[in-house]
């Protein structure tokens, strides 16, 4: 099956600062990006979708200034968390789709700390 | 996109079939039933997906009502590594024509399978 990774696998930074996480469609190429944010106990929130070469389409109440996604290539999307903070502590997953029927793919995750 | 109904939690004895019904009386006639599940601190793995008629594949075969309002995910012989959250969602399957494609989760059902 498609393979989709993601780096780093966790990580914890200052609060104020930035981080970047990548999303690499390993087999396939990924017309269209997602990504989420899932809470501990709570389910998985969708918070943009991202096509290669087209800015990202942001959910509501989703800041898309504080969260930056590039989807530069066809098998890389970038979320940046800028000037994190606390509350931005969270599992952060994307999946990737060629776009065509059936499944997305999702990566493992990456668990962003903030203190 | 249509939501969906699941119970919150379900146990299933090692061995035996597991049965998740899921509820989308909503449903439009364009939209799929698809399944994920996620394993503890893990992205979400695809299942199964269908539109009208009954499917199965290597994980789990996907029982959808003739009027299309609910479905059962059968898992035939449960292990306890088949202990996750599972979700039911629906959504058009094909991307274009301002269709993104993405996924809405919901809460899941449980799934706790035992010794």
């Amino acid at each position: 099956g498609a393979v989709v990774s993601q780096h780093p696998s966790w990580v914890i930074c200052k609060s104020g600062t930035s981080v970047k996480i990548e999303c690499r469609s390993l087999d396939f190429q990924a017309t269209t990006m997602f990504w989420y944010r899932q809470f501990p106990k709570q389910s998985l929130m969708l918070m943009a979708t991202s096509n290669e070469g087209s800015k990202a389409t942001y959910e509501q109440g989703v800041e898309k200034d504080k969260f930056l996604i590039n989807h530069a290539s066809l098998t890389l999307s970038t979320l940046t968390v800028t000037s994190a903070h606390p509350e931005d502590s969270s599992f952060y997953i994307c999946s990737a789709s060629w776009g065509g029927p059936g499944e997305q793919y999702f990566g493992p995750g990456t668990r962003l700390t903030v203190t | 996109d249509a939501k969906t109904t699941q119970p919150p939690s379900m146990d299933c004895a090692e061995g035996r079939a597991a049965n998740l019904p899921c509820n989308h009386s909503t449903i439009s006639g364009n939209e799929y039933v698809y399944w994920y599940r996620q394993i503890h601190s893990q992205g979400p793995q695809y299942i199964i997906h269908g539109l009208k008629n009954n499917e199965t594949n290597e994980m789990a075969s996907l029982i959808i009502t003739e009027d299309r309002k609910s479905s059962t995910l059968i898992l035939p012989h449960a292990t306890l590594r088949d202990t996750a959250v599972y979700y039911c969602i629906v959504r058009v399957a094909f991307h274009g024509s301002g269709n993104t494609g993405k996924l809405i989760f919901g809460q899941g059902t449980t799934l706790q399978v035992k010794p």
